[in-house]
């Protein structure tokens, strides 16, 4: 059974730093493309970022560009999301999410039940 | 930046058909996917590669597309399928970025 697990997420003041985990079971974890996604209290999804599987390749949404880094950790079957210079706009709930890749396009067959991540004073 | 723009709301009555637009200057090139997400849990995929449908999923929902536009319809709509649907797809460019529509709240009256 795939499996997604979050950690990480809590409560951090503006301008600060949170790293968020994802660990990954039920298969075979280096195979696969990884992303995050992300919804603001009460809106939409907005899908964040995306690695391919040997980390060679990173993508990202405009609005976190430079300012948060996708990495992997394939002996540890984990993903992750380091967070810097975080703003109130940052507030979600962060979702890691496994991609089926069809050309550069693709889909989230499997999804984390994700972290909250509040920025406020 | 891309955009997927959806309708923020749809309703209708059970037993009745849902029709739920997602338009998008790419679509013609590239797919669309369609999920549903109900109160306090993670969405679930209902339809890929426009029309395709998942596994598991009730035969009511299907996909379509036409252009810059592509549609999930849900037939003989039942109360249980009230929550909110995202499309989901790819600018252009290749590049791997991708985008969720605002979201449709569908309400079953």
């Amino acid at each position: 059974e795939v499996q997604l697990v979050e950690s990480g997420g809590g409560l951090v003041q503006p301008g600060g730093s949170l790293r968020l985990s994802c660990a990954a079971s039920g298969f075979t974890f280096s195979s696969y493309w990884m992303s995050w996604v992300r919804q603001a209290p009460g809106k939409g999804l907005e899908w964040v970022a995306n690695i391919k599987q040997d980390g060679s390749e990173k993508y990202y949404v405009d609005s976190v560009k430079g300012r948060f880094t996708i990495s992997r950790d394939n002996a540890k079957n984990s993903l992750y999301l380091q967070m810097n210079s975080l703003r109130a706009e940052d507030t979600a709930v962060y979702y890691c999410a496994r991609p089926v890749l069809l050309g550069a396009s693709g889909y989230f067959d499997y999804w984390g039940q994700g972290t909250l991540v509040t920025v406020s004073s | 930046s891309y955009e997927l723009t959806q309708p923020p709301s749809v309703s209708v009555s059970p037993g009745q058909t849902a029709r739920i637009t997602c338009s998008g200057d790419a679509l013609p090139k590239q797919y669309a996917y369609w999920y549903q997400q109900k109160p306090g849990q993670a969405p679930v995929l209902v339809i890929y590669k426009d029309s395709e449908r998942p596994s598991g999923i009730p035969e009511r929902f299907s996909g379509s597309s036409s252009g810059t536009t592509v549609t999930l319809t849900i037939s003989g709509v039942q109360a249980e399928d009230e929550a909110d649907y995202y499309c989901q797809s790819a600018d252009s460019s290749g590049t791997y970025l991708w985008v969720f529509g605002g979201g449709t709240k569908l309400t079953v009256l």
